[in-house]
């Protein structure tokens, strides 16, 4: 099984709402990141975890909240979003944390922020 | 800092061969990695070179020369299942990756 899942494949907010989004895998990955592509732009590292920890923050602003529950699961917690925080927020794993381990992506989940 | 450059759009026919370059600039790596993009999808892993030199996966291959700082892709005997788009992306030693802008391919009949 190499399948990252993520929940929902939608999602429409507005700014005053509290959402979050899911992410799951089941290959033993003990490294979880969130992405968030703009559309035609490429996808840029948001967050790592690994071993359930957080290792990187690339200086995401506060109204994103991570949340690694478990080995399996990575949440993002959403509060107060501005208009163009709209985006495609992706999740992936790889076996470990190191330089060039294989990434795998969900299939992402598509926020409109109203 | 760190920064790939690759063209921004590649058209090809079906069949054919296309090679798909990036150059880099970065104080450190561990490999360059190539991921496919169709529209509306997620990114998918393709190749990967952490040492100089020629990497082949079926009708993929990925080249690495990092005294030139430079890679390409090479898509052979193209189809239109292949239109997407191909990032190069740098792994950083903390697991991270930093994409390229993309290129767009389009396979015309």
């Amino acid at each position: 099984d190499t399948e990252v899942t993520q929940t929902p494949k939608h999602l429409v907010m507005g700014m005053t709402n509290k959402k979050s989004l899911k992410c799951e895998q089941h290959m033993g990955h003990r490294a979880m990141y969130w992405y968030k592509q703009k559309a035609k732009k490429p996808p840029e590292l948001m967050f790592v975890y690994s071993y359930e920890k957080l290792s990187i923050n690339e200086s995401v602003p506060s109204r994103f909240s991570p949340e690694c529950p478990n080995s399996s699961l990575l949440n993002l917690h959403l509060h107060a979003l501005q208009p163009e925080d709209s985006a495609l927020y992706l999740c992936a794993s790889s076996q470990d944390r190191r330089g060039g381990e294989t990434q795998y992506f969900g299939p992402g989940t598509r926020l409109l922020v109203l | 800092g760190q920064s790939l450059e690759q063209p921004s759009e590649v058209t090809a026919v079906e069949g054919a061969i296309v090679q798909i370059n990036c150059t880099y600039q970065t104080s450190g790596f561990y490999g360059l990695s190539w991921y496919q993009q169709h529209d509306g999808g997620a990114p998918t892993f393709l190749s990967y070179n952490a040492l100089d030199g020629l990497e082949e996966t079926g009708r993929f291959s990925s080249f690495l020369s990092r005294s030139d700082s430079y890679g390409y892709l090479l898509l052979q005997e193209l189809q239109m299942k292949d239109s997407a788009s191909y990032f190069c992306v740098l792994g950083g030693s903390q697991g991270n990756l930093i994409f390229g802008k993309g290129t767009k391919l389009s396979v015309k009949p």
